[in-house]
C-alpha cells in the first residue's frame, strides 16, 4: 500500500520568499513516481512536476523543483520567489510503477496563502 | 493538443435520480483514472481503466458506483439513485501507457445532490 503524509495544514507566506512544502512518502514498490498538484481556488488539478524515483537529479520546473531525499522518503517542493498567484492548495501524489499499482495517491494538501 | 475533457462541469441531481458523469482522455492517453473530493478534503482514488477493462476499482462504493471505458467514445462514471452524500467534485485523470508519464487531470464534474 501506498501512503502520502503531508503535515501542514496550511501556510502563510511572505510574497517573493520561497517556500516548502514538505511530502512524506511510503510504499512496498521498488519503482515508483512523485508528483506535485495544484488546486486553486477554482477547484482545477494543475500539474506542477514529476519526480521518478530512479532519476538521478532533482526534478526543477521554472520556479518550482522538487528536494527528493530517497533514503528519507520525503519529496518536497520548494517555490522560489513566491508570487501572489500561488496561493493555493498543493497535494503531492505518488504511482507505483507496477502493473495493477498505477493510480494516484494523494495526500491531505497543503493551503499556501501568500501574503502580500 | 486538447486536454482532459470532463462534462458536464456542474450537475445537480435530486435524490434517487442518477448521475452521469464524462471523460474524454488527452488524445493518446489509454489510462483513465476516477477520483472524488469532497469539500476541504483531498483526492480519493476510486477506479481506474483502459480501454474496456477495469484494471483497479478498488475505490469504488460496492454499490451504485459503476463506471466503464468503452472502445469508442468517453469514459462514463456512473452513480444510481444518489444521495446526499455524494456531492463531491469528480475529477478524471489520463495517461499514457508506461509508468514513467505524467496524469492530467480534468476540470472535474461538481455534483450537488439536494
Amino acid at each position: 500500500a501506498q501512503k502520502i503524509t503531508q503535515t501542514q495544514p496550511g501556510m502563510f507566506v511572505q510574497e517573493k520568499e520561497a517556500v516548502t512544502l514538505d511530502c512524506t512518502y511510503d510504499t512496498s514498490d521498488p519503482s515508483y513516481g512523485l508528483f506535485w498538484y495544484k488546486q486553486p481556488s477554482s477547484g482545477e488539478m494543475i500539474f506542477l512536476i514529476y519526480q521518478g524515483s530512479y532519476d538521478q537529479q532533482n526534478a526543477t520546473e521554472g520556479r518550482y523543483s522538487l528536494n527528493f531525499q530517497k533514503a528519507r522518503k520525503s519529496a518536497n517542493l520548494v517555490i522560489s520567489a513566491s508570487q501572489l498567484g500561488d496561493s493555493a492548495m498543493y497535494f503531492c501524489a505518488m504511482r507505483g510503477h507496477n502493473f495493477g499499482n498505477e493510480k494516484l495517491t494523494f495526500g491531505t494538501g497543503t493551503r499556501l496563502t501568500i501574503i502580500p | 493538443n486538447a486536454g482532459v475533457m470532463q462534462n458536464p462541469r456542474h450537475l445537480v441531481r435530486r435524490r434517487g435520480q442518477e448521475a452521469r458523469l464524462r471523460c474524454s482522455p488527452m488524445k493518446g492517453h489509454s489510462h483513465v483514472y476516477w477520483y472524488r473530493q469532497l469539500p476541504e478534503e483531498g483526492l480519493k482514488f476510486m477506479v481506474y481503466l483502459q480501454k474496456e477493462n477495469i484494471i483497479d476499482e478498488s475505490g469504488m462504493p460496492k454499490e451504485r458506483f459503476s463506471a466503464e471505458f468503452p472502445k469508442e467514445g468517453p469514459s462514463i462514471l456512473r452513480i444510481q439513485q444518489v444521495v446526499r452524500g455524494d456531492s463531491a467534485a469528480y475529477f478524471c485523470a489520463s495517461s499514457q501507457q508506461g509508468m514513467n508519464t505524467e496524469a492530467f487531470f480534468g476540470q472535474g464534474t461538481r455534483l450537488t445532490v439536494v
